[in-house]
């Protein structure tokens, strides 16, 4: 079974900053079953990145995803106050079972 | 537009089981696998199993293999998820959440609205 870990578990940052989020999986994961989503309170999680580094319908170009491997990283180029949530990343390689990482809550400074 | 509508919140007592819906619409029901996930009051997203509405084939993880049964009903587009032997700990937003898979990429696309079940004496 692939643990994928996320970190930090908690990252405070100001509208304006550069958000760096990173996702460690325990064995190494196919880039083209690599996905970011973004939770936010009372919410379902939505799609952002697909394929490690693909962005989702809609989702603005300050979103990128990058990685490869054991390693990859969701990075939001300039904080805007909807982008405060938590993040979770998750593989769907080629067999289940299919996880999720424990999450990154990105929360205002 | 693709919706996934899942049923009303339930409350079980412990030992009970729980079985919830997820109805389809929008897209072909049968071409996409459709995952189960459930999120603990203040907790991450834990992966329960996925299940292919074509065939029914299903896919548990481990830690509810026993107690987890998805099914389907293609003459309504209808998912379902049963829990049962229920404890405190089950007590969660349960989420059905449709699969996109593709030669270069494989992903949840859509989610349900979710589910709340509550586990109380």
């Amino acid at each position: 079974e692939i643990v994928l870990t996320q970190s930090p578990v908690t990252l405070s940052l100001s509208p304006g900053e550069r958000a760096t989020l990173s996702c460690r999986a325990s064995q190494s994961v196919s880039s083209i079953y690599l996905a970011w989503y973004q939770q936010k309170p009372g919410q379902a999680p939505r799609l952002l990145i697909y394929g490690a580094s693909s962005r989702a319908a809609g989702i603005p170009d300050r979103f990128s995803g990058s990685g490869s491997g054991t390693d990859f990283t969701l990075t939001i180029s300039r904080l805007e106050p909807e982008d405060f949530a938590v993040y979770y990343c998750q593989q769907t390689g080629s067999s289940p079972p299919y996880s999720f990482g424990q999450g990154t809550k990105l929360e205002i400074k | 537009q693709e919706q996934l509508v899942q049923s009303g919140a339930e409350v079980r007592k412990p030992g009970a089981s729980v079985k919830v819906s997820c109805k389809a619409s929008g897209y072909t029901f049968t071409s996409y696998y459709m995952h189960w996930v459930r999120q603990a009051p203040g907790q991450g997203l834990e992966w329960m199993g996925i299940i292919h509405p074509s065939g029914g084939g299903t896919d548990y993880a481990q830690k509810f293999q026993g107690r987890v049964t998805m099914t389907r009903d293609t003459s309504t587009s209808t998912v379902y998820m049963e829990l049962s032997s229920l404890r405190s700990e089950d007590t969660a937003m349960y989420y059905c959440a449709r699969d996109y898979c593709s030669t270069t990429s494989c992903y949840v696309v859509n989610w349900g609205q979710g589910t709340l079940v509550t586990v109380s004496s």
